[in-house]
């Protein structure tokens, strides 16, 4: 157990849809990274918060958006859902700071656009 | 810009026989390298890690290799198991405006043939 906990575990919605995926980091962590895996893909970056505030964008697009609260769990919101949305959905979380940067994943959100 | 690059994307290895990993940077600010470990519908686990001031870190059957001047790191698995057939990501870390933040490379699937 990583410590990292994301809900839902398995999401199947239509296109045109909106959802919210969820994670809640390790304690103590400040930072929170969001990855898709598509198909026997690589993990694609898509967002980093630190502490509440967005640190980097990777590939995102402008239909996603996410956040971080002050409790610093994190939401990943996937609007206007297309078939090629499907994937599974990571996140991860680290110290941030200047402690070593393992970063520990949770499970992930495997999401089937349908 | 894709910073950390694992240009190998599949590899098969005979059971009891050496795997080596590749991974090349472009960052000269990376001072800190990870390799992690991703089976099927599982989130990443941390493997292995190594600091820019070392060359070589060693954990079992594990060893992760460090070549600054050639900014490339490996990992070697001996002896290679069937159950180390996972895919495997190369990840680098940067303090970046006080924070650290970590890069993927798109992973390598390895394959053990028992």
């Amino acid at each position: 157990d990583s410590g990292v906990t994301q809900t839902p575990k398995h999401l199947i919605t239509a296109t045109g849809q909106r959802v919210t995926l969820r994670c809640s980091p390790r304690s103590g962590d400040l930072s929170v990274y969001w990855y898709q895996q598509s198909l026997d893909q690589g993990l694609q970056f898509l967002i980093h918060y630190y502490n509440g505030e967005e640190r980097a964008k990777g590939n995102i697009l402008e239909r996603f958006s996410a956040q971080q609260f002050p409790d610093l769990h994190s939401e990943l919101n996937l609007s206007s859902l297309e078939l090629g949305d499907s994937a599974l959905y990571f996140c991860a979380s680290s110290g941030g700071g200047t402690t070593t940067p393992e970063a520990f994943f949770g499970q992930g959100t495997r999401l089937t656009v349908v | 810009d894709q910073q950390v690059k694992q240009n190998s994307p599949s590899l098969s290895v005979q059971e009891g026989r050496i795997s080596i990993l590749n991974c090349d940077y472009t960052n000269s600010m990376f001072d800190y390298f990870l390799w992690y470990k991703k089976y099927p519908a599982e989130g990443p686990t941390f493997l292995i890690s190594i600091s820019s001031i070392k060359d070589k870190n060693e954990d079992g059957r594990f060893t992760v290799f460090l070549n600054k001047s050639a900014k490339h790191l490996s990992l070697h698995i001996v002896p290679s198991q069937p159950g180390d057939s996972a895919v495997y990501f190369c990840a680098a870390s940067a303090m970046s405006g006080g924070y650290q933040k970590v890069t993927f490379g798109i992973g390598t699937k390895l394959q053990v043939i028992p």
